[in-house]
């Protein structure tokens, strides 16, 4: 069974640029999540999705950060602009709604 | 929401010893509690899971509890081995929403 996909792997952008991370989820799976994880830190969540439509978002900062997962499957995080403080990994996640989260390499990314 | 708080943040034993990380969770209404780890540069990796229905859990050399009157649950792990070394993190899931501790570095000296 393939994994959860994510790219690009490594992303270095400077401050007030724009970067967009892609994730695929694991075939089947209503359930995608995406979280930031900040160096020494555990995940925090941003968005969670059930198909395409947003569960919460409570946290993802909206002035700068948006989301998408059009047709309910591969999904899409951009940051416009980036600052400083936006360095970390960014994971995506999926699940089949049980609980299990499965885990994408993640994408890190600098903000110089 | 759900607060999940994890401790130590780090431990350091020996081979052999056995080492303990708490969480406690604020959501009475957590119903699934799984373990992470994640080696450097690498992506979370379930390692066991318990759920509220389950009082305790154990799978070879690791094992999960919990005390849901508490809003506690812990992992233990035995006879640890350098190649546990890792930074575990524990979560609290309820309705879709999984929520993550801080995370424990764990440090097997040889």
């Amino acid at each position: 069974e393939a994994g959860v996909a994510q790219s690009p792997r490594y992303k270095i952008i400077e401050k007030r640029q724009s970067v967009a991370f892609w994730c695929n989820p694991i075939s089947g799976h209503a359930t995608l999540y995406w979280y930031q994880q900040i160096l020494g830190q555990g995940p925090k969540l941003l968005i969670q999705f059930q198909n395409n439509g947003v569960v919460d978002d409570s946290q993802l900062p909206k002035d700068r950060f948006s989301a998408e997962r059009l047709k309910g499957v591969d999904s899409t995080l951009k940051i416009q602009p980036a600052k400083l403080e936006d360095s970390a990994v960014y994971l995506c996640a999926s699940s089949l709604g049980a609980g299990e989260l499965f885990f994408g390499e993640g994408s890190r990314l600098t903000v110089l | 929401g759900e607060n999940v708080e994890q401790h130590p943040s780090t431990l350091s034993v020996q081979e052999g010893d056995s080492a303990v990380i708490k969480c406690t969770y604020s959501d009475s209404a957590s119903n699934y509690f799984p373990w992470y780890k994640q080696e450097l540069g690498k992506r979370p990796q379930l390692i066991i899971d318990i759920r509220s229905n389950v009082g305790e859990k154990k799978d070879q050399r690791i094992a999960v509890t919990l005390n849901k009157t508490a809003k506690h649950f812990s992992l233990h792990i035995t006879e640890t081995q350098p190649e546990d070394s890792a930074v575990y993190f524990c979560a609290a899931y309820n309705n879709n929403d999984m929520r993550f501790g801080a995370g424990t570095r764990l440090t097997v000296k040889p």
